[in-house]
């Protein structure tokens, strides 16, 4: 079964350096999606894309976040520069019009 | 606006006993909705789905959910709780659409006492 794949499993950065998490997505799904979690908080919606473009981002997706689907199969999140704050987990997700959303296993962001 | 609510953020049952966790939604469309489940230190799976089809709606692991518009819940259910199912859950609206919406509920732990 298809999957959404994200890497690096764990990113460890010093903070005010920029990052980039990677997604590769289903092949066939035209939305996409990214969350984060603190640890031991609820998952916090941050963007979503769809038509080549951000269709909706909470007020956690400030200016220093960015999202890019440079290829056709990535879907980037890239933070900036980086606050100890962003620290949390980041899922990756895509979907079909109105479907389930197919999560990523994530990708644990430390910021040092 | 669209909205999900999880009355409960925490619901502790006996193994062997039912589960029943508690979903509301308000929605100006006909949504799909979804319950996902969260074990610690995992990723997110889909338990479930309503996409207008049945209003009962069985998912993996035993679970199941019915769709009620006239109170517009989305509860889960399972008759027989069991100590794999100690997790997070997750109810989820999506609002149809080119630009469709997406929102999560807050979550639910639950905890299975032996």
């Amino acid at each position: 079964e298809p999957e959404v794949t994200q890497t690096p499993s764990h990113q460890v950065t010093q903070m005010g350096q920029e990052v980039i998490l990677r997604c590769v997505p289903i092949s066939n799904h035209l939305y996409f999606y990214w969350y984060r979690q603190i640890l031991g908080q609820k998952v916090e919606f941050l963007v979503s894309f769809y038509n080549n473009e951000i269709s909706e981002k909470s007020e956690i997706f400030d200016d220093q976040f960015s999202v890019e689907r440079p290829d056709g199969s990535n879907f980037t999140l890239k933070i900036r520069s980086t606050k100890l704050e962003d620290s949390a987990m980041y899922f990756c997700a895509s979907s079909e019009p109105l479907e389930a959303q197919h999560f990523g296993d994530g990708t644990r962001l430390s910021i040092l | 606006a669209q909205s999900v609510t999880q009355l409960d953020s925490h619901v502790s049952v006996s193994e062997g006993t039912p589960v029943l966790l508690r979903c509301n939604y308000s929605s100006s469309y006909s949504p799909s909705l979804f319950w996902y489940v969260q074990h610690p230190n995992k990723g997110l799976q889909l338990l479930l789905k309503y996409t207008s089809a049945a209003t009962l709606v069985k998912g993996i692991n035993g679970f199941e959910a019915e769709f009620k518009k006239s109170e517009t819940s989305f509860h889960l259910t399972k008759p027989s709780a069991h100590m794999s199912d100690a997790a997070e859950y997750f109810c989820v609206v999506i609002r149809p659409g080119g630009y469709q919406k997406v929102t999560f509920g807050t979550g639910t732990k639950l905890q299975v006492i032996p």
